[in-house]
């Protein structure tokens, strides 16, 4: 079956643009995260949805930084007025319920750079 | 805030050796433990899961051991081959349902 999609796969983006990334989660996957990896780091947590509802976003940045799932499926990453600190790829992941023992599913990636 | 470090860095093996990778983590609360493979360009692949009631799990050339008192797993490779080259990530889900992961383990196995 389909995996968990991402697109754009790459995005450059002048610095002060918007920005929007989507994720396409695997079909019935309940959770929903987005991570953002920088150059030679590991994944960092950026926000966590169960259905619709986004039940933490702790690990957002910024303000700037905005995320939806407005349906329980699709979810949008928003970055507003980009900087360079945010280049980095962002990565979706989903999983099937809701519990701690539940495997993620990575989506490709997104990489963004900003000039 | 859970710590996730991975030793050493980077190897290099030849085809064919053993070899094992370290991760430790700072918080011994947790509900399980992942082992990602992640190609250049691409996404994480899961390889191996965890729980934390369990000490080990195999999956073909590859097996995972868990000791949740002392914060540390290893990923043991048997046998390696030159498509086992990839970084190898090691992750930590704790109270909340995030991951933590570590900085991976860049593996070449040279033919």
């Amino acid at each position: 079956g389909a995996g968990v999609s991402q697109s754009p796969r790459y995005k450059v983006a002048k610095r002060g643009q918007d920005v929007a990334l989507r994720c396409d989660p695997i079909s019935g996957h309940v959770s929903l995260f987005w991570y953002q990896q920088a150059l030679g780091q590991g994944p960092e947590f950026l926000t966590y949805f169960q259905n619709e509802a986004q039940l933490d976003k702790s690990g957002l940045p910024s303000d700037r930084f905005f995320a939806e799932r407005p349906e329980g499926s699709v979810s949008t990453l928003k970055i507003q007025r980009t900087q360079q600190e945010d280049s980095a790829v962002y990565l979706c992941a989903s999983s099937l319920g809701t519990g701690g023992a539940d495997t993620q599913y990575f989506g490709p990636g997104t990489r963004l750079t900003v000039l | 805030k859970q710590e996730v470090t991975q030793i050493p860095a980077a190897l290099s093996v030849p085809e064919g050796e053993n070899l094992v990778l370290n991760c430790s983590f700072t918080d011994s609360a947790i509900y399980n433990l992942q082992w990602f493979r992640q190609d250049p360009g691409k996404g994480l692949t899961s390889l191996l899961l965890i729980q934390s009631s369990q000490r080990e799990q195999t999956s073909g050339r590859l097996n995972a051991s868990l000791d949740k008192s002392s914060g540390r797993s290893t990923l043991y490779i048997a046998a390696s081959q030159p498509g086992d080259s990839a970084t190898y990530l090691c992750a930590v889900i704790g109270g909340a349902n995030n991951l933590f992961f570590g900085t991976g383990t860049r593996l070449t196995v040279i033919p």
